[in-house]
Order: structure tokens, then C-alpha cells, then sequence
């Protein structure tokens, strides 16, 4: 099946900063890539997603990247404030069917 | 809109006691639902996932099980828990028919396994 990794595992940044966080993938099949933010305690709340035939989305402060190439996609946070500080989970799937997370990356935002 | 509806909130049980953790859909028919487990500090880790009644995939070989008995029902359960069967266990649903899939996640189900 799919495996997809997540780098980091825990981002501290500057309110204000820019934070990056990057997943890769192994099947070269998967063609829905999601990306979802938890707050503590909190289910996972889908904040932005990217299929395969788009390189690049942007969503006001968010924005995700995509290299089929490379096998991997990185969400881009702009501007970052205390509210962003969360967990956020990357996503693998082929046609929605089933998906596969990342480990998480937990970022935290220094006012 | 699709909403995952899950119970209970939290659960403390004793070791080698059922479980039976219960997950509804509203607002989609015939949805993908899934079960996934997130222990504590780490990732989600897909358990089962189901694409209609009566249809059930594992993932990962353990002491749960999962049925389906109705297109907008999934249950999660275990005739008896270990210590390291505690964690956050979420169930999610997916649209199939819809192009932007529109996983939702229900509000999640803490267990304590004592």
C-alpha cells in the first residue's frame, strides 16, 4: 500500500514566519493529496487539498505544492499566527477511496 | 454536507472488557467510512475501512473488529481490550460520488484502557 512520510515532526516558528512542512509519497498512482489541521483534542479539519493534475494551490495564507516527479507535496503557512499552532496531518489517496496520513507535524506559533 | 457523528466522547474500561464504539453518517448515502486510531502524540493509523454493508477491510491485524450492518452505520469492537488498545479512535466518512471526496472526520472517541 501507500506510504507516506511527514517531515518535520514538531516546527517551532516566529509569529510572522513562514512555516513548511513536507510530505513524500510511494505510489506514483495517488492522485489526492489533503491536507488537515488538529487542534488539541480536536477531530482533523481539512484545510486544503491538491489532485494530481495542479502544481500549485493557494488558499489566503495557505498554500500546497505538488511534485509528481518527486513524489512529494509541501504545505506552505505565510504569515503564521498563534491560532495556526496545531497538528497537521498530510494525506495519500487514489480516488478517495482510501487515504493515508503522515505522522503529523506539530507547529507551534511563538507570539 | 456530510457530518460524522461519534460515541461516546470518552471511555475508561478495564482490561478484558468489550467495546463497542459507535459511528453514523448523515447527509450522504452509500459513503466510504473508515475507523483510525491515534495514539497519543502520534499519527492516525488507518484500522479498517468499509465501502458498503457487510464489507470490511483491515489494515492492520489486531484485537478489534469492524461491521458495517447499515449503509450509514460503522462499529468498532472487541470482545476484550488490552492496556495498548487506549488511544484517540476517530471515524471518518468519505463521499465516493463527489470529485472533491470530502473526508470528514467524526469528534472522536478517547478510550483509557485501565
Amino acid at each position: 500500500g501507500e506510504n507516506v512520510e511527514q517531515h518535520p515532526s514538531t516546527l517551532s516558528v516566529q509569529e510572522g514566519d513562514s512555516a513548511v512542512i513536507k510530505c513524500t509519497y510511494s505510489d506514483s498512482a495517488s492522485n489526492y493529496f489533503p491536507w488537515y489541521k488538529q487542534e488539541l483534542g480536536k477531530r482533523p479539519q481539512l484545510i486544503i487539498d491538491i489532485r494530481s493534475n495542479v502544481g500549485e494551490k493557494k488558499d489566503q495564507r495557505i498554500a500546497v505544492t505538488l511534485n509528481k516527479t518527486a513524489k512529494h507535496f509541501s504545505l506552505h503557512i505565510t504569515e503564521t499566527q498563534p491560532e495556526d499552532s496545531a497538528v497537521y496531518f498530510c494525506a495519500a489517496s487514489l480516488t478517495g477511496n482510501q487515504f493515508y496520513f503522515g505522522t503529523g507535524t506539530s507547529l507551534t506559533v511563538i507570539p | 454536507s456530510q457530518t460524522i457523528h461519534q460515541w461516546p466522547a470518552t471511555l475508561v474500561q478495564p482490561v478484558g472488557s468489550p467495546l463497542s464504539l459507535e459511528c453514523t453518517v448523515e447527509g450522504t448515502s452509500n459513503p466510504n467510512l473508515y475507523w483510525y486510531r491515534q495514539a497519543a502524540g502520534r499519527g492516525l493509523q488507518l484500522l479498517f475501512y468499509s465501502v458498503g454493508i457487510g464489507q470490511i477491510s483491515s489494515e492492520v491485524p489486531q484485537n478489534l473488529s469492524a461491521s458495517r450492518p447499515q449503509d450509514r452505520q460503522f462499529i468498532l469492537s472487541s470482545k476484550k481490550l488490552l492496556l495498548s488498545d487506549s488511544g484517540f479512535y476517530l471515524c471518518a466518512g468519505g463521499r465516493r460520488d463527489s470529485y472533491n471526496y470530502g473526508y470528514t472526520f467524526g469528534s472522536g472517541t478517547r478510550l483509557t484502557v485501565v
